[in-house]
């Protein structure tokens, strides 16, 4: 158990929906990132917070937006779904800014299926 | 970050060291190796990680060629739940732009 919880473990919806997947980092972790891993695409970081703040983006599509809020959980936001945006969607988390190292503890992951 | 280069696949026996084998020619000084793994499609999993000098824990050893060019993730006795994908990452460490670009990684299949 890596202390990060994702909900909800499965999700099932329609093309052309929007879904909220939720993710708590550790105790103490200020950064969360996101990250898609799709059959053709492997494992794709998407887009890390750090305390509030974006900090850095990756391959996110439009359609897509992220927040953390001051308690530090994280949700991503998926809309105008797509079937190819039926995935495995992961969020990290870590220390953060000033740590020695950047071990990241994944949680254990929401599959989005997109019908 | 530096791109890394991994064999698709590898088998070992149950009980044997793995070894499992990681090119990134291009490395920078400031660039650390990391390994993480994945079992089954649950979150990977982190291993451990080095910058010049080899480094042991409780699940691995992690070996670095002197010229950081290349290293080796040393599983000292493989169990079938080693049975993973393996990804080797090279990237600046010490910062909080801290995303991991995986690769493809090497599936590691331990037999009985």
């Amino acid at each position: 158990d890596s202390g990060v919880t994702q909900t909800p473990k499965h999700l099932i919806t329609a093309t052309g929906q929007r879904v909220t997947l939720r993710c708590s980092p550790r105790s103490g972790d200020l950064s969360v990132y996101w990250y898609q891993q799709s059959l053709d695409q492997g494992l794709q970081f998407l887009i890390q917070y750090y305390n509030g703040e974006e900090r850095a983006k990756g391959n996110i599509l439009e359609r897509f937006s992220a927040q953390q809020f001051p308690d530090l959980h994280s949700e991503l936001n998926l809309s105008s779904l797509e079937l190819g945006d039926s995935a495995l969607y992961f969020c990290a988390s870590s220390p953060g800014q000033g740590a020695s190292h950047n071990e990241q503890f994944f949680g254990p992951g929401t599959r989005l299926t997109v019908l | 970050d530096a791109k890394t280069t991994q064999p698709p696949s590898m088998d070992c026996a149950e009980g044997r060291a793995a070894n499992l084998p990681c090119n990134h020619s291009t490395i920078s000084g400031n660039e650390y190796v990391y390994w993480y793994r994945q079992i089954h499609s649950q979150g990977p999993q982190y291993i451990i990680h080095g910058l010049k000098n080899n480094e042991t824990n409780e699940m691995a050893s992690l070996i670095i060629t002197e010229d950081r060019k290349s290293s080796t993730l040393i599983l000292p006795h493989a169990t079938l739940r080693d049975t993973a994908v393996y990804y080797c990452i090279v990237r600046v460490g010490g910062t909080s732009y801290g995303k991991l670009t995986f690769g493809q990684g090497t599936i590691l299949t331990v037999h009985p």
